[in-house]
């Protein structure tokens, strides 16, 4: 069936590092990959996302690559700062058959100051 | 634009009693999925409404239904409540169906089930 793996489950992090978060999916009909990140009680929201036409995205400091032959695809946020602390999801969904999103487990990101 | 709204926001409900959970998208926006927050599963996705049709479903009990209005609010119902049904549950909206746009989500509704 359809699965999403995220890895790692939890990630601490110098401020100024950086920060990779790794997905992998099973649905190879899987066409669109969103991240979204997730504060402490609030809603989920998207970060990036990425298409399967494209291999890398890139907006200021968060990139995203996708390996569609290895069905991967990684989030990277460079230079971390304190307030990039939150849980990070990677989903996936076969865009052209509706919004259907096959959410992988989370990442629990912590930047230190 | 205002956001995608649910109510209500925080609720308590006793096994075997119903529920009906409430979202109003964004203006214009006519796609709106269900999806349950649980620490232990994760975000699930529950279902997809286009056009008062259900497109998708996901992989819950039929105690879970849903429906869509004309004006593209949705309010999904889970009936016979169980402990487990406890719960964040989100909705999304996007501006159409098999677009893969970017899916807004609204705060939530905290279901408690006691």
């Amino acid at each position: 069936g359809e699965n999403v793996e995220q890895h790692p489950s939890t990630l601490s992090v110098q401020e100024g590092d950086s920060a990779v978060i790794k997905c992998t999916y099973s649905d190879s009909a899987s066409n669109y990959f969103p991240w979204y990140k997730q504060e402490l009680g609030k809603r989920p929201q998207l970060i990036i996302d990425i298409r399967s036409n494209v291999g890398e995205k890139k907006d200021q400091r968060i990139a995203v690559t996708l390996n569609k032959t290895a069905k991967h695809f990684s989030l990277h946020i460079t230079e971390t700062q304190p307030e990039d602390s939150a849980v990070y999801f990677c989903a996936a969904s076969r865009g052209n058959q509706g919004g259907k999103l096959i959410f992988g487990q989370g990442t629990e990101l912590s930047v230190k100051p | 634009k205002a956001g995608v709204t649910q109510t209500p926001r925080y609720l308590i409900k006793t096994r075997g009693q119903q529920v009906t959970l409430s979202c109003s998208p964004i203006s214009g926006h006519r796609s709106v999925s269900w999806y349950q927050q649980t620490p232990g599963q994760g975000l699930q996705f529950l279902f997809e409404y286009f056009s008062e049709t259900q497109r998708n479903k996901g992989n819950f009990p039929g105690r879970f239904s849903g429906r869509q209005f004309s004006n593209s609010r949705s309010e999904m119902n889970v009936s016979t409540l169980e402990l487990g049904d406890s719960a964040l549950y989100l909705c999304a909206s996007s501006t159409q169906w098999g677009a893969a746009d970017e899916q807004f989500f609204g705060p939530g509704t905290r279901l408690t089930v006691l």
